[in-house]
């Protein structure tokens, strides 16, 4: 069955620190890759996405992710975190036409 | 502007009394599916609609009904709520691979 880990189920870092999230999912075939923030109180919004091409992909607010097809992995990063980062966040995978799986979830905790 | 819409975002109900929680998407999507969130376990999809009248379960569609009469609106049907049915609910369209998701409806059944 396909599946989605996020390994890390809490991350606490100081502001300016460097932030890695991993995502590993289990899947061969070709698969559209995916990670959500989540603000607290508020809905789910894409933070970047990976159809095809470069496997280093940009997303919106400084955050990228680097797509390793040989590993599986699909891990968010970003180089110095700010505070306002505080959220949770999402991994997804979609390997078929109708089924977009998410990773449990990864709180992020920033100290000011 | 471009949405998906849910009502009611809060709701507390009793064990067994019939509700339905409506989604609406302003987009032309012609998917759209219903998750469940709960704390640990991510998004689950309980039910999703790849067009008008066209619907099929998701990982967790025990206890749920949908339909999708119009292509903007799939609402979620919970017959005989039960307490573990207690969670936060999201709709979602979807163009391509890349989803939109309403704000949630968060239930309570007692």
């Amino acid at each position: 069955a396909q599946s989605v880990s996020q390994h890390n189920h809490h991350v606490i870092l100081s502001e300016a620190a460097s932030l890695e999230l991993g995502c590993n999912y289990s899947y061969g075939g070709t698969v559209n890759l995916f990670w959500y923030v989540q603000y607290p109180g508020q809905h789910l919004q894409l933070l970047l996405k990976y159809f095809s091409g470069d496997p280093l992909v940009k997303g919106i607010k400084g955050f990228e992710a680097e797509f390793i097809k040989s590993k599986f992995s699909f891990n968010l990063r970003k180089p110095s975190v700010q505070w306002s980062d505080t959220a949770e966040y999402f991994c997804a995978v979609k390997s078929s036409a109708s089924k977009i799986i998410f990773g449990s979830g990864t709180r992020l905790s920033i100290r000011p | 502007e471009a949405q998906v819409t849910q009502n009611p975002r809060y709701l507390i109900t009793v064990t067994g009394k019939k509700l339905t929680v409506t989604c609406s998407q302003n987009m032309n999507h012609e998917y759209m599916s219903w998750y469940r969130q709960d704390p640990g376990l991510g998004l689950r999809q309980i039910y999703y609609s790849m067009n008008v009248e066209v619907t099929d379960k998701g990982d967790v569609p025990e206890g749920y009904k949908v339909s999708r009469k119009e292509k903007r609106n799939f609402p979620l049907i919970l017959e005989s709520p039960s307490p573990n049915q207690t969670s936060l609910y999201f709709c979602a369209s979807r163009e391509g691979g890349t989803q939109y998701f309403g704000p949630g409806t968060r239930l309570l059944v007692l």
